[in-house]
């Protein structure tokens, strides 16, 4: 089935470390991918979205995602993160009929 | 600004009851999604909408009814509640689904 799998619930980094969230797809063509970011207590937004071209796509606030197919992966990264990026994050495939999201992981930025 | 709007935010109902959850939007979107997000689950679509009299099943559908009387509002409806239908749920639009979904702010739904 077309599904996106993020292997890690949660994941803590210092302050101006550097991050990557994991994201694996499971689809045999090539996908639609998106990036949504949760802040506490409110809805959902679009941080990134792939479909074909440069494999590295830029998002707001400094993130990109790299996609491979030879990985099936969407990864998700930035250089040096800040604590108001401490958010759930959620993988999400786009197939022809609707938007399938991920588990999420949460991510906590420690001082 | 364009904008999502759902109601109630917060809602308490008794097991049995009827439930009536409202999603505006100011988008002129044809598509319109009710999901609702559980720990552990992410987010599940229940029902979906192309345009005004239009609902379709998504992949959890069972004890949830949809409406769309017009391109602006879409309701989800618990003719029965039940404690398992306890979560947040979220309604967006959009245009397609390669392009950008836009969520409202959410409704925690208890049932007692």
């Amino acid at each position: 089935a077309q599904s996106v799998t993020q292997p890690d619930a949660r994941v803590t980094v210092s302050e101006g470390a550097s991050l990557q969230l994991r994201c694996k797809y499971s689809y045999s063509g090539t996908p639609y991918l998106f990036w949504y970011v949760q802040y506490p207590r409110q809805g959902l937004q679009l941080l990134l979205k792939y479909y074909s071209g440069d494999p590295v796509v830029q998002g707001v606030n400094g993130f990109e995602a790299e996609f491979s197919k030879s990985n099936s992966s969407f990864h998700l990264r930035k250089a040096s993160v800040h604590w108001s990026d401490s958010a759930v994050y959620f993988c999400v495939f786009g197939s022809g009929t609707y938007q399938r999201f991920g588990t999420g992981t949460k991510l906590q930025v420690v001082p | 600004e364009a904008a999502v709007t759902q109601s109630p935010r917060n809602k308490v109902a008794v097991t049995g009851g009827k439930v009536t959850l409202s999603c505006n939007q100011t988008n002129n979107h044809n598509n319109m999604y009710w999901y609702r997000q559980d720990t552990g689950h992410g987010l599940r679509l229940i029902h979906y909408s192309y345009g005004a009299g239009s609902t379709e099943k998504g992949d959890i559908p069972d004890g949830y009814k949809a409406s769309r009387p017009s391109q602006e509002n879409f309701s989800l409806i618990l003719e029965l509640a039940t404690p398992s239908q306890t979560s947040v749920y979220f309604c967006a639009s959009g245009e397609g689904t390669i392009n950008t979904l836009y969520f409202g702010a959410g409704t925690r739904l208890s049932v007692l």
